[in-house]
């Protein structure tokens, strides 16, 4: 167990449909990171949140967004859902000092499974 | 930009012998940081090892260890007395040093490891 919790494990909608996907750091990490696990396009990385704040944008579509509140969970949303967007979609979390961002290392949650119909 | 590759889609080790996972790299940073990942059936996805380009060192975790040529960008791992435990997808990825290049990790696209009893 990582310590990093994801909310729905499954999640089942239809197309134009809008879902939110919920994640809890580790407790003390500042860092959120959000990921895309697709059989085309393999892991890849979404949007980077730093204590609220957003510092770096990945591939991540304009249908989507993400904020990191002050109790530092997360939320990623995704709307107007196409076929296309079924994936499996994680939250990392590390400690993450600003300064040394790049010796963190990132802890994956458990995964939230969407599938679009 | 950044790339990683694994070129091997499949590997295939029979229990309690040594199997390698190859990795590829192109960066022109000279700060960074390579990790494997596991991710087993559960999709959870769990670090097995990491090396910062700093070191000339190769890391080791128990069983597991790399061989990181950093003038060839090359990042293989070997896993040592394979158990049936190990059977998983296996994934490479590089994180950037540099602070203003955020601290978003880029995978390859993945070995699937299977462990012959």
């Amino acid at each position: 167990d990582s310590g990093v919790t994801q909310t729905p494990k499954h999640l089942i909608t239809a197309t134009g449909q809008r879902v939110t996907l919920r994640c809890s750091p580790r407790s003390g990490d500042l860092s959120v990171y959000w990921y895309q696990q697709s059989l085309d396009q393999g892991l890849q990385f979404l949007i980077h949140y730093y204590n609220g704040e957003e510092r770096a944008k990945g591939n991540i579509l304009e249908r989507f967004s993400a904020q990191q509140f002050p109790d530092l969970h997360s939320e990623l949303n995704l709307s107007s859902l196409e076929l296309g967007d079924s994936a499996l979609y994680f939250c990392a979390s590390s400690p993450t000092l600003l300064q040394v961002l790049g010796t963190d290392t990132q802890y994956f949650g458990p995964g939230t499974r969407l599938t679009v119909l | 930009a950044q790339t990683v590759t694994q070129s091997q889609p499949e590997m295939s080790v029979q229990e309690a012998e040594t199997v390698t996972l190859s990795c590829t790299y192109d960066t022109s940073e000279s700060d960074y940081y390579l990790f494997w990942y596991k991710q087993p059936p559960s999709r959870q996805m769990i670090l097995v090892i990491r090396q910062e380009a700093y070191k000339q060192q190769n890391a080791t975790e128990n069983r597991f260890s790399v061989n990181f040529q950093k003038a060839a960008k090359s990042f293989s791992l070997k896993i040592s007395d394979s158990q049936l435990g190990d059977a998983a997808m296996y994934f490479c990825a590089y994180r950037s040093g540099v602070y203003n290049q955020g601290g978003k990790l880029i995978f390859g696209q993945g070995t699937e490891l299977s462990v012959k009893p």
